[in-house]
């Protein structure tokens, strides 16, 4: 049981070029978040998908979009990075309000 | 709008000293409340949550936290700190589904 798995776990990447983060949890969670955590700024929502096939925007969307490809793996993507991208990206997922949210290891993305 | 509230961007306590982060939140139904603990480098592991009943909530590591709706607070505390201790700390609060977080208190803990 790997609980939230996320790939890559670093990555470095020239501005405008994209890339996708992976994100999947073996959990049967219904609920999936991208989180970008910047220093001083604690974790901001990006996107998240309450359920299988539905997706919202959170507090801080662009730039980026998002897939809830099934049940278990939700993918965020970079299509033209920019160095204000720069970031640790996390992922979570839940079974629902009053549930606990368990975290992958991150994403530490570095645009140059 | 729901959010959640650290006044303190950086504390610092010496080793054996108590220990209380402050947490405040603004929701309008019973909030479902959380407190993690972030390493250098290391990823989100969770102390303690708070859903319902007793307001005194116990986690891991010997850190307990209580929920006093009539502060609108959630506070961390830990009777004495140990050197490992040191660490980001987050509050977060979960609003329609989406948890939220506060924007984390850096513990130094200092011999």
């Amino acid at each position: 049981n790997a609980g939230v798995t996320q790939t890559p776990k670093f990555q470095v990447l020239k501005t405008g070029q994209s890339m996708t983060l992976q994100c999947a949890q073996d959990m049967n969670h219904n609920s999936m978040y991208w989180y970008r955590q910047d220093p001083g700024m604690g974790l901001r929502l990006i996107y998240y998908s309450a359920s299988e096939g539905t997706t919202d925007k959170g507090e801080v969307p662009n730039g980026y979009n998002v897939s809830r490809l099934n049940k278990r793996e939700f993918s965020l993507r970079l299509e033209s990075a920019a160095p204000s991208q720069t970031s640790v990206y996390f992922c979570a997922s839940t079974e629902g309000t009053g549930s606990r949210y368990p975290f992958g290891s991150g994403t530490r993305l570095t645009v140059v | 709008a729901q959010s959640v509230t650290q006044p303190d961007i950086h504390i610092t306590v010496s080793e054996g000293a108590s220990l209380e982060l402050r947490c405040n939140y603004s929701y309008g139904a019973t909030p479902y409340l959380f407190w993690y603990v972030q390493s250098p480098g290391q990823g989100l592991q969770l102390l303690l949550k708070y859903f319902s009943g007793d307001t005194l909530v116990q986690g891991i590591k010997g850190f307990e936290a209580e929920f006093k709706r009539s502060q609108s607070s959630f506070n961390l505390r830990k009777p004495s700190v140990h050197w490992s201790d040191a660490a980001e700390y987050f509050c977060a609060g979960v609003a329609t589904n989406k948890l939220i977080f506060g924007t984390g208190t850096l513990l130094a803990v200092q011999p």
